[in-house]
């Protein structure tokens, strides 16, 4: 089964609002990766957060891995219709959480 | 500089038959990882190869295998396939424990 536990499975969202998905490991983590695929796409690689507590932007997307290094976030601020994905989040073993849906309706 | 290819893009088989998808990595990149993902559904991993030998593996059956070749390349094998093995079959590569990338994906129905 998988290590890391991702909610929620599903978003949909007004454009323009915010958009949050969590990522939950029962075990410390040396890393943490996130990813994002496109409708019919592959997964692509987003951002790799390893030290406690980080935070890390990219334009409207800002990833936190926590204190502890046991859970993970990626908040989009003010979605756009180019946002619709599915956002994945990977342990240090390559394992993935089943990932968020997001809709965004324009 | 080439990424990740997969072949075949696309294969139908019966029930019952055996199915290998194949994988070529990023030149230089020794790690392959092979995951399943069923339609609408997350990605579940299957097999971690690197440097030729199997690293880690899923929760899936035996019949579930694999290989990787001197050349950093892998083979997946599925025997005796079920109707529940329809799936997109992706392959991902990195150079140790670096960032992985994915290939397009093999579609394989089962009928």
């Amino acid at each position: 089964g998988q290590q890391v536990m991702q909610i929620p499975q599903y978003q949909h969202v007004q454009e323009g609002e915010d958009f949050t998905t969590y990522c939950n490991s029962s075990t410390t983590l040396s890393n943490i990766q996130w990813y994002k695929q496109r409708p019919g796409g592959h997964p692509v690689f987003l951002i790799q957060l390893v030290k406690s507590g980080e935070v890390k932007k990219q334009k409207r997307l800002t990833f936190q891995f926590g204190e502890a290094k046991k859970n993970s976030s990626l908040h989009i601020t003010a979605t756009q219709t180019t946002d619709v994905g599915t956002y994945f989040c990977a342990d240090n073993d390559m394992r993935f959480g089943a990932g968020t849906r997001l809709t965004v309706k324009p | 500089e080439a990424g990740v290819t997969q072949s075949p893009t696309h294969l139908i088989k019966t029930r019952g038959q055996q199915a290998t998808l194949r994988c070529s990595p990023i030149s230089g990149h020794t790690s392959v990882y092979w995951y399943q993902q069923a339609l609408g559904l997350g990605l579940q991993f299957l097999l971690w190869y690197d440097e030729g030998e199997e690293r880690n593996r899923g929760n899936f059956p035996p019949r579930f295998s694999g290989r990787q070749f001197p050349n950093y390349s892998s083979e997946l094998n599925v025997n005796a396939l079920e109707l529940e093995d329809s799936a997109l079959y992706l392959c991902a590569s990195s150079q140790g424990w670096n960032t992985i990338y994915f290939g397009e994906g093999s579609w394989l129905t089962v009928v």
